[in-house]
C-alpha cells in the first residue's frame, strides 16, 4: 500500500543533543511537509519542499533545519532540542496540484526532551 | 490576519448525530478540509469542500459557505470509534493549509 512512514515512532532526546527525524513516503508526491504539533494546539508548518525547493516558514527558529535527498525521502534536524521542542512531529505529503492538494500524513513521532 | 475558529470541545450521546462548525479568515480561499485526529496519532483525511453545499459521504457530510466564510463537519450515528479531535484547515491563496485548533469530541454512551 502507498503510505507515508515515520520512523522512529518514538524519540527520547536529551536537552542540546541533536537528534534527527526521518520521514519517507511511497506515493510519488512532490510535496513533503514537516508540522510540529503540541497538545490540543493546530498543527504548525515548520517547512515543505516542492520537489527540491525549499520552503521555510518565516517563524521556525534556526533549531530546525531540513533535508530532502531524493523524492522519497525527507529529514528534520533539530540541532539542540530545548525542552520547549517536545511535540510531536508530523510529516506530510501532497501532489502539489493546487485547489484540491490533499495532505496526507504519517503517524508521526513524538519527541520527548529531558 | 488569518484564522480558524472552532469550538474547543464538544460532548454527543452515542446513536445521536453531531454538528461541529468551523468559521474561516484567510487570504483567498482555495477550499476547506476536515481531518479526524484520534490521540496520539496522526490526522486522517474526512472531506475536501471548494464549492458551496453540502458533501455527503457515508455517516460524515460537511458543508461549506463561501460567502459566509463557514463550514459544519456533520456526523450521524456516532459511534464510540468516533471520539477523537476533528480539526478545520483552509486552503489560503498561496495554496498554505491554515489550520485550526481542533474540536474535541467525546461520545458518550
Amino acid at each position: 500500500d502507498a503510505m507515508v512512514i515515520q520512523n522512529p515512532r518514538y524519540q527520547v532526546t536529551q536537552f542540546g543533543k541533536p537528534v534527527t527525524l526521518s520521514c519517507s513516503q511511497t506515493l510519488n508526491h512532490n510535496v513533503m511537509y514537516w508540522y510540529q504539533q503540541k497538545s490540543s494546539q493546530a498543527p504548525k508548518l515548520l517547512f515543505h519542499y516542492y520537489d527540491k525547493d525549499f520552503n521555510n516558514e518565516a517563524d521556525t527558529p534556526d533549531n530546525f533545519q531540513s533535508r530532502r535527498p531524493n523524492t522519497s525521502f525527507c529529514f528534520l534536524d533539530i540541532r539542540s532540542p530545548g525542552l520547549g521542542d517536545a511535540a510531536m512531529y508530523l510529516c506530510a505529503t501532497s501532489t502539489g496540484g493546487g485547489s484540491t492538494d490533499t495532505q496526507y500524513f504519517g503517524p508521526g513521532t513524538r519527541l520527548t526532551v529531558l | 490576519g488569518q484564522n480558524i475558529d472552532q469550538p474547543t470541545e464538544m460532548t454527543a450521546t452515542e446513536g445521536a448525530i453531531v454538528q461541529i462548525n468551523c468559521t474561516y479568515q484567510t487570504s483567498g480561499f482555495n477550499g476547506l478540509f476536515w481531518y479526524q485526529q484520534h490521540a496520539g496519532e496522526a490526522p486522517t483525511f474526512l472531506s475536501y469542500n471548494v464549492l458551496d453545499g453540502l458533501e455527503e459521504k457515508g455517516r460524515f457530510s460537511s458543508f461549506l459557505s463561501r460567502s459566509k466564510g463557514y463550514s459544519y463537519l456533520l456526523l450521524k450515528e456516532l459511534q464510540m470509534k468516533d471520539s477523537a479531535s476533528y480539526l478545520c484547515a483552509a486552503l489560503d491563496s498561496n495554496y498554505q493549509l491554515i489550520w485550526g485548533a481542533g474540536t474535541k469530541l467525546i461520545i458518550k454512551p
